[in-house]
């Protein structure tokens, strides 16, 4: 079954404001991942919060983890024109796990 | 840090042919790699799971005989897909695990 569905599928947002995305799960996890994607490119590991994590802070990233809602977002304050890019969630289980990504968020930032 | 790379980064070929795309990871060893398929905006989708020594791991739904595997060493898997169709054009990205997952910058194929 699915794991990991982002909200909002897309987001425009104006230099200097923040922007959230939301990704929420189905199962129990261990892990829970995000990465970006730049236009046909491969994926960058932003962040990794454990599941006895509740937040997670990293430069201007910002993560949180509601596991009894199964659920997780993602801040990213005063964004800038390079933060232009879709952003996924992957879950795992477990060590040396398969990760189940999620549908993604495409995040646009105006100059 | 640990580096993965994937040859070639893009290729076109005809329908028919078969297409071998190589994922190395560059700086450790790995026992496991990963090879997910995605579709433009799309989410990456699992296709095997790949190790060492040992026949591929294919997600259902995903043809074995179509998409070979070969994992000949702790450094290098191999994904080739054989008598390639349009449908087949995708995005593919590998990752090689140690502790992590760390993936490979991607090969974009397009089938003619």
């Amino acid at each position: 079954s699915q794991q990991g569905e982002e909200d909002p599928q897309a987001l425009s947002i104006q230099e200097g404001e923040n922007a959230t995305m939301n990704c929420s799960y189905k199962t129990s996890i261990n892990n829970l991942q995000w990465y970006r994607q730049n236009s046909g490119r491969g994926l960058v590991h932003l962040i990794l919060i454990r599941s006895n994590e509740r937040e997670k802070h990293s430069g201007r990233l910002r993560v949180t983890l509601d596991t009894s809602k199964k659920s997780s977002s993602l801040l990213i304050t005063a964004s800038r024109a390079a933060d232009t890019a879709s952003y996924f969630c992957a879950t795992d289980a477990g060590r040396y796990s398969t990760l189940t990504f999620g549908k993604g968020t495409m995040l646009l930032v105006s100059p | 840090g640990a580096v993965v790379s994937q040859h070639p980064s893009w290729v076109i070929c005809k329908s028919g042919t078969s297409v071998k795309i190589e994922c190395r990871s560059l700086d450790f060893q790995a026992t496991t790699m990963f090879w997910y398929r995605q579709f433009p905006k799309q989410s990456l989708m699992l296709m095997a799971t790949s190790n060492e020594g040992s026949k591929a791991t294919y997600e259902q739904g995903v043809e074995k005989d179509k998409f070979l595997i070969n994992h000949a060493s702790l450094t290098l898997s191999t994904l080739t897909v054989t008598s390639a169709h349009p449908e087949d054009s995708s995005f593919y990205i590998c990752s090689a695990e140690i502790y992590e997952q760390y993936f490979g910058p991607g090969t974009r194929l397009t089938v003619t």
